[in-house]
């Protein structure tokens, strides 16, 4: 079965400053690997998906994340961290099972974002 | 605009009234999920939809009943729950496949008294 670890329970960075939330992955074979993020009260919305091509992920609002293979990482940064920033987000693995597919979240970094 | 409307967006009910939880999709995909959403816990898979038929059931209770008339409508009904369903009910949907995302709806926030 596959998993997914997100090491931080709560990041806090100041305004402009760099973000970075961790996740590393167990897979027994090529992965497809999401970042999703939830504002609250709201539902979760896509970042970014890693499906085993460029290594290298852009999503949206200035998000990248970064696949590595042999540290089993697959870590989502921002260069300058804004207010809007703050939330909760997600690291996510899909998993096959019988004739579909399914979603395996970690447990959640919530993002506090100091002016 | 998320393209996947869920409703009512609040609920309080009763442990021993029957309610429907509503989700639609305009998205055109073949899957829809119903997920439950607990204070300090990870998010839990209840029901999967493929193509119209059920494929997936995470041991839920048979106090949840899900419904799924054809590929752009979800139910969840609920009767006779326990406090700890208190939680936060999101739908979602997907083109099937392993690295196709899903897209969620803002969810409903159900309160059992």
């Amino acid at each position: 079965a596959q998993s997914v670890t997100q090491l931080d329970s709560h990041v806090s960075v100041s305004e402009g400053t760099p973000v970075l939330l961790r996740c590393n992955y167990s897979s027994s074979y090529s992965p497809s690997l999401f970042w999703y993020v939830q504002h609250p009260n709201k539902g979760l919305q896509l970042l970014l998906k890693y499906t085993s091509a460029a290594t290298l992920v852009k999503g949206i609002n200035g998000f990248e994340a970064e696949f590595k293979k042999s540290e089993t990482s697959f870590h989502l940064t921002k260069p300058s961290a804004h207010m809007s920033d703050a939330a909760e987000y997600f690291c996510v693995v899909s998993e096959r099972m019988d004739s579909s597919y399914k979603l395996i979240f970690g447990s959640g970094t919530r993002l506090l974002v100091r002016p | 605009e998320t393209g996947v409307t869920q409703t009512p967006r609040h609920l309080v009910m009763g442990m021993t009234n029957k309610k429907s939880l509503k989700c639609e999709q305009h998205l055109g995909h073949n899957a829809m999920y119903w997920y439950k959403q607990s204070a300090k816990k990870p998010l839990e898979l209840m029901f999967v939809y493929s193509l119209e038929e059920r494929v997936e059931n995470n041991s839920v209770p048979s106090r949840f009943s899900p419904e799924c008339p054809n590929s752009s409508h979800l139910f969840l009904h609920l009767h006779t729950l326990q406090p700890e369903d208190s939680a936060l009910y999101l739908c979602a949907s997907s083109q099937e496949g392993g690295s196709q995302p899903q897209h969620f709806g803002d969810g409903t926030r159900l309160s059992i008294l």
